[in-house]
């Protein structure tokens, strides 16, 4: 079974600076998919990223990128130019692509407040 | 198009009283999941469904959780005899089939169970 572990609880920015999320997770599978979902107070889950494990490019969108270290099974996630509206609650998950009922499995999550 | 709806979007019970949770996942999604969301952690797997069949339940906490999917679409969550450590968020996701679009799952706003 794989497990994701994110090591801080909450983290602020100052609006316009960038912040980054970290995240660890431990698998003895070769392929599997990460990702970044954020949860906003209104509670639905929305993705922000996804890194195929294969890839060895970091995936980008907009201000958003991803540090993936798949040696080191850390995939850490910056956030550029941050902005009010990226206020929420940030949760890293993996999926494994292999056979099984493809379920994500979550880590604790990061709590950003952004600072005007 | 619609995205993935759930009702209630609150439920009081009683501690003992049987509840049932309403998913409607997006058209033509094949796969339907459900989490359960404690207060303050990350979202939890309860079970996975491809169309109307039940493929994994292995997170189902106990067998007073039940759940099914009977046409293949709407699915329905029932907790019978709750108790309080069921208080939680209630999430539901669904993607088109295992693997599209890189595994992504797409969420709903949930239910929060509050047991009295």
């Amino acid at each position: 079974a794989q497990t994701v572990t994110q090591s801080q609880p909450e983290m602020s920015v100052q609006e316009a600076e960038t912040v980054t999320l970290s995240c660890t997770y431990d698998t003895s599978e070769s392929d599997y998919y990460l990702f970044w979902y954020k949860q906003p107070p209104s509670r639905q889950m929305i993705l922000v990223i996804r890194q195929e494990a294969y890839k060895q490019q970091n995936a980008t969108e907009n201000r958003f990128s991803v540090n993936f270290q798949k040696a080191a099974k850390s995939f850490s996630l910056k956030i550029s130019d941050s902005q009010l509206g990226d206020a929420a609650m940030y949760f890293c998950a993996c999926v494994l692509s292999g056979a099984g009922s493809y379920q994500l499995t979550f880590g604790k999550g990061t709590k950003l407040s952004v600072i005007p | 198009g619609a995205g993935v709806s759930q009702s209630p979007r609150y439920k009081v019970a009683k501690r003992g009283q049987d509840v049932a949770l309403r998913c409607d996942p997006i058209s033509g999604h094949v796969s339907l999941f459900w989490y359960q969301q404690a207060l303050g952690q990350g979202p939890e797997f309860l079970t996975y469904f491809q169309n109307e069949a039940q493929l994994d339940k292995s997170g189902l906490p106990s067998d007073r959780f039940f759940a099914e999917r009977p046409e293949g679409s709407v699915s329905t969550l029932k907790i019978q005899r709750t108790q309080q450590e069921d208080s939680a968020v209630y999430l539901c996701a669904s993607s088109f089939y295992q693997g599209a679009n890189g595994y992504e799952q797409y969420f709903g706003p949930g239910t929060r169970l509050t047991v009295t």
